[in-house]
């Protein structure tokens, strides 16, 4: 079955690029059908999407960070990445990647989730 | 953005109980809106999608109905293991957003 693992540093220091990387196995990343997704959860709080990236390279981001914000898929590792640059205490949070079906746009399949700390 | 307003915030039910939460769009989003559960220090599960569709392996307790700006999500009979917090999400467009959650406590 398909299986989504996040990867990257727990640590990120304010103004810096948090990047990370979401490796999918047991099925290829580069097949219709289905948007990759990372969505973030602040401590104690809610959902937040984040923004998707088809496997074509097509992404849509949420415009509330898409100025500091970009995704990219390698299809020949079958991966998919996220970086947000400048980032600040306020983008402390689990960062999860997800498999998005492109029938209704629901996240069936999620990643464990990695906790990002921003601080110096 | 479309606003995604669950009701109640948090609920207390017994074991057996049928309990409803509700989900209402600051917008028509015609039956884009999934469901999704989550327990302490757990990843999100989808329950619903597409307002009223069981995704597998989720049990028939479940259900989802709704369209256009009000949805509900049901759980027939309240099992130990239904715990959590439950969100709503619609996916009518872009910027995909939640509703803030509603606690369930058995």
């Amino acid at each position: 079955q398909v299986q989504l693992q996040e990867s990257g540093p727990g640590l990120v220091k304010p103004s810096r690029t948090l990047s990370l990387t979401c490796t999918v196995s047991g099925g290829s990343i580069n097949t219709g059908g289905y948007y990759w997704s990372w969505i973030r959860q602040h401590p104690g709080a809610g959902l937040e999407w984040i923004g998707y990236i088809y496997y074509t390279g097509g992404a849509y981001y949420n415009p509330s960070l898409k100025s500091r914000l970009i995704i990219s898929i390698d299809t020949s590792n079958n991966q998919f990445s996220l970086k947000l640059s400048s980032v600040t205490a306020a983008d402390t949070a689990v960062y999860y990647c997800a498999r998005t079906s492109d029938y209704g746009d629901s996240f069936d399949i999620w990643g464990q989730g990695t906790m990002v700390t921003v601080s110096s | 953005d479309i606003q995604m307003t669950q009701s109640p915030s948090s609920l207390s039910a017994s074991v057996g109980d049928r309990i409803t939460i509700t989900c209402r769009a600051s917008q028509s989003i015609s039956d884009h809106l999934n469901w999704y559960q989550q327990k302490p220090g757990k990843v999100p599960k989808l329950l619903i999608y597409r307002a009223s569709n069981l995704e597998t392996g989720v049990p028939s307790t479940f259900s989802g109905s709704g369209s256009g700006t009000e949805f509900t999500l049901t759980i027939s009979s309240l099992q130990p293991a239904d715990s959590a917090t439950y969100y709503c999400q619609q996916s009518d467009r872009t910027p995909l957003t939640f509703g803030q959650g509603t606690k369930v406590e058995i």
